[in-house]
């Protein structure tokens, strides 16, 4: 089975600060990793994904995250943050078999993410 | 283009009936997927679904819910005789591509609220 753990419920970050939501992971084979973003009462907003290749993907808002098979980590990062990036965060893991599941997504429980000013 | 459509946005149910929960996915997106959020949990796959066939429904509960794709039209989420558990908010996404590579391109919800 797979499963996402995203072990902060929040996290604070002055604007301008650069900033770090983590995720670690666990699947069978190959992971493919997600990271959305959603603010209140919308859907999902997709950010970035890695599915093989560079370990740092580069998405959507100038967010980044960093694949690191050893530590099974995808933490989503950002340089600089804006109060505007304030909302929750959601990472998700698909694995490379089929079925019982695993052609969908499965989340992390979400972080808020707050900027302040 | 436009993106994923979910309706209604907000559905209120009594316990007892019927919830229909549409999705009309991404054109050009034969791959759909439901997924419920309960309150300050992630998202839970339910369904996956292409053109006419159920291609994993593992996270459907066993009773009650139901889902279909038909070939024109959008995709359906029944729940037949709501009970207060299932109010929650269901998500629908579509993708170009069958798992496991593409990205899922999620709808704005439907949040329902059984009385």
């Amino acid at each position: 089975a797979q499963s996402v753990a995203q072990p902060e419920d929040q996290v604070n970050v002055a604007e301008g600060n650069p900033l770090t939501v983590k995720c670690t992971y666990s699947v069978s084979g190959n992971p493919y990793l997600f990271w959305y973003v959603q603010y209140p009462n919308r859907g999902l907003q997709f950010l970035l994904k890695y599915i093989t290749g560079d370990n740092l993907v580069k998405g959507s808002y100038g967010f980044e995250a960093e694949f690191n098979k050893s530590q099974t980590s995808f933490h989503l990062k950002k340089p600089s943050a804006l109060v505007s990036d304030s909302a929750l965060y959601f990472c998700a893991v698909r694995g490379g078999q089929v079925g019982g599941g695993a052609d969908g997504l499965t989340f992390g429980k979400g972080t808020h993410l707050i900027i302040q000013p | 283009n436009a993106g994923v459509m979910q309706n209604p946005r907000h559905l209120v149910r009594r316990r007892g009936q019927e919830a229909r929960l549409r999705c009309s996915p991404m054109k050009g997106h034969s791959h759909v997927y439901w997924y419920r959020q309960l309150p300050e949990e992630g998202l839970k796959f339910m369904v996956y679904l292409q053109k006419e066939n159920i291609i994993d429904e593992s996270g459907m509960p066993k009773e009650r819910f139901s889902a279909e794709f038909p070939k024109e039209g959008p995709s359906i989420l029944r729940i037949q005789q709501v009970v207060r558990g299932d109010s929650a908010a269901y998500f629908c996404a579509s993708s170009p591509t069958r798992p496991p590579s593409g990205e899922q391109f999620f709808g704005p919800g439907t949040r329902l609220t059984v009385l």
